[in-house]
């Protein structure tokens, strides 16, 4: 059972053009939202993180925007660059977890910036 | 350098074989986990541990089983290899239930079951 849903499973972007990736979710108790970028051949890092009091977060080039009526959540990346080129998870969390800390994974959007 | 480090990086085993994959972390992280990734199904978590002698099971815990004896170490077992199991693993550690500070992943450990 696939509780966030991640789209699309792959993405071309011109470079300085704007990359957004999006996942939707199901369960209502989720109520932390971080996006993780996995380089090929590394582990995925924290790029970015959101909880739902707030509808959008933006840490220099990337945001993210959150419809907590539509359980949605997007991330924007502007004036992508080559370097940007990997592949991207959404995940989400209840948060606190009470007993239940793991976060749930979409599955992966693998991003390309071409010149 | 401090992290999350996993051994081996990778193996090949003939089905039916049994291993062991350790996951090491040098943060004084209270939880770690682990996870496989595979091709168009992202993440998806096999055990994990909130505490030195616990553990519990994730979304994909069947053909394996997981320790934490020492607080810095997370070990997977397979104990009958199947080619089901061929994936790359993924550990990963937090330091706190509030996530705040994410997880950090090791670099991973791909593994092919022949």
């Amino acid at each position: 059972q696939q509780q966030v849903k991640q789209s699309p499973q792959s993405l071309i972007v011109q470079k300085g053009g704007i990359s957004i990736i999006n996942c939707a979710y199901e369960n209502t108790a989720f109520d932390y939202f971080p996006w993780y970028q996995q380089f090929p051949g590394k582990g995925p890092a924290l790029l970015i993180a959101i909880r739902p009091d707030v509808s959008e977060k933006k840490e220099g080039r990337f945001t993210i925007s959150f419809n907590k009526s539509a359980k949605q959540f997007s991330l924007h990346i502007m004036d992508s660059q080559p370097g940007d080129s990997a592949t991207y998870f959404c995940a989400a969390s209840i948060f606190p977890n009470f007993g239940n800390e793991k976060l749930t994974f979409g599955t992966g959007t693998r991003l390309t910036i071409i010149p | 350098n401090a992290g999350v480090t996993q051994t081996p990086k990778f193996r090949v085993l003939k089905t039916g074989q049994s291993m062991t994959l350790l996951c090491a972390q040098d943060m004084n992280h209270e939880y770690m986990y682990w996870y496989r990734q595979d091709p168009g199904m992202g993440l998806r978590l096999i055990h994990y541990s909130v505490g030195e002698g616990t553990t519990a099971k994730g979304e994909v815990p069947d053909g394996y089983n997981v320790s934490r004896l020492k607080k810095q170490n997370f070990l997977l077992g397979l104990e009958s290899a199947a080619p089901s199991q061929t994936s790359v693993y993924f550990c990963a550690s937090t330091p706190d239930r509030l996530g705040n500070y994410g997880y950090t992943f090791g670099s991973g450990t791909r593994l092919t079951v022949v």
